[in-house]
């Protein structure tokens, strides 16, 4: 069975610095990765996907990169602000149907 | 386009009573996934369905709970006969194809008493 872990849980930095997050997959044999943030009391919102051929994407501040062979993914931050803040998911699919298996999250605070 | 549509946001059951929750896809979408996300857990997948199909329903309880999409009208969540083990973030995510990108809801917090 597939287990994600998400490295830190929480994570508190000031306004501007660069920051990384962290995934990990127990089973290389994945389909897509999908990065998500969630805001406290809300619904998902997604941020990037990566198909299994693909190494990274990036959209604005955000760059996720993708390798499967050691079954991690990071999700790098960029001149990190305030509105930020939220908790950031990871989920990753075996095939093409995806049934998404997600981490526990990362929270993250940026401090103005 | 509007995203992905789920009501009621938030339902407040009793114990032993039924609770639907409904999702409406975004449009074009015609697969639709189902998590739940009990108190400080993570998401956990619970259905997959395509219009009038179930795909894979690996992750629903074995009892009380069921899940359709008819050809017509939003997907359906029914939880019969609810316990307090039931309260949880109930979460749609609907896609265009099964291998691309998913799009969630926001969310139904279900509530027993």
């Amino acid at each position: 069975k597939q287990e994600v872990t998400q490295i830190p849980a929480a994570l508190s930095v000031p306004e501007g610095e660069n920051l990384v997050l962290n995934c990990s997959f127990t089973d290389s044999a994945i389909y897509n990765l999908q990065w998500f943030r969630q805001d406290p009391g809300k619904g998902l919102t997604s941020l990037l996907l990566i198909q299994s051929s693909q190494r990274e994407q990036t959209s604005g501040r955000l760059n996720a990169s993708l390798d499967k062979s050691s079954g991690r993914s990071t999700l790098y931050i960029a001149a990190s602000q305030p509105g930020d803040s939220a908790t950031y998911l990871c989920a990753v699919s075996k095939n093409n149907f995806n049934k998404f298996y997600f981490g526990s999250g990362t929270k993250l605070n940026v401090k103005p | 386009n509007a995203g992905v549509m789920q009501n009621p946001r938030h339902l407040v059951r009793r114990r032993g009573q039924e609770a639907r929750l409904r999702c409406s896809p975004m449009k074009g979408h015609s697969h639709v996934y189902w998590y739940r996300q009990l108190p400080e857990e993570g998401l956990k997948f619970m259905v997959y369905l395509q219009k009038e199909n179930i795909i894979d329903e690996s992750g629903m309880p074995k009892e009380r709970f069921s899940a359709e999409f008819p050809k017509e009208g939003p997907s359906i969540l029914r939880i019969q006969q609810v316990v307090r083990g039931d309260s949880a973030a109930y979460f749609c995510a609907s896609s265009p194809s099964p291998d691309t990108e998913q799009f969630f809801g926001p969310g139904t917090r279900l509530t027993v008493l």
